[in-house]
């Protein structure tokens, strides 16, 4: 989508390796947050940041952790992937009271071998 | 947050008129209620959003009752490029905390 773009697109890694996802925007929305998609689940949020340096727990955190140092950019990291995290992987932003809610990225599959 | 329920799945023909049902039995006064669009290996996409009675866009129309426990996306002569999930979601948008659920699978046959 337009103004959020999510790197790498595809990942294959290795269990008990550290993996960093990245999400870039240029919309200079103030919310990004991470979600993960399995099947049979939806889409499940990870972690959102509401500002530079703010940033809290989804629903389903354990495992991940987040960094915002700047407002386009918003890194996941799996300290060290286990093959549960194999998932697709969805960045997102908002800006707080706009009627448009969410915009997505295209999404990043990553796999735990 | 309030919990959203959604049927798992739709059939329709195209050339109908679909109208997808969400439940928000716990939806707080300051929530508002927002779908989305979701086709296979991309995000999903926002397709309509509102708080009470009816709103219309060049896509769908989003009907909610006085009492606010639910709502209905409406999707008027579909296509088969509609098939999708399709999501609804209820929360303020001054926090932007949104949870997903499963979403509605709408398969449109030719």
């Amino acid at each position: 989508d337009a103004g959020i773009t999510q790197s790498p697109r595809h990942k294959v890694t290795e269990t008990g390796t550290p993996v960093t996802l990245r999400c870039h925007q240029t919309e200079n929305h103030r919310y990004m947050y991470w979600y993960r998609q399995d099947p049979g689940h939806g889409l499940r949020l990870i972690h959102y940041s509401y500002g530079v340096k703010d940033t809290d727990k989804g629903e389903v955190s354990d495992g991940y952790s987040v960094s915002r140092s700047k407002t386009e950019d918003f890194l996941l990291t799996l300290e060290s992937a286990t093959s549960s995290q194999t998932s697709v992987y969805f960045c997102a932003i908002s800006e707080p009271g706009r009627d448009y809610g969410y915009t997505f990225g295209s999404g990043t599959r990553l796999t735990v071998v | 947050l309030a919990k959203t329920t959604q049927p798992i799945s739709m059939d329709s023909y195209e050339g109908q008129e679909v109208n997808i049902t969400c439940s928000h039995n716990n939806i707080a006064t300051n929530d508002y209620i927002t779908w989305y669009q979701q086709f296979p290996s991309q995000g999903p996409r926002f397709i309509i959003q509102g708080y009470k009675t009816k709103v219309t866009n060049e896509v769908a129309s989003l009907f909610i009752p006085a009492d606010r426990k639910s709502s209905t996306l409406s999707l008027p002569r579909v296509s088969l490029s509609d098939t999708a999930v399709y999501y609804c979601l209820v929360g303020d948008l001054n926090f932007n905390k949104f949870y997903f659920g499963s979403g509605t699978k709408l398969n449109v046959k030719p």
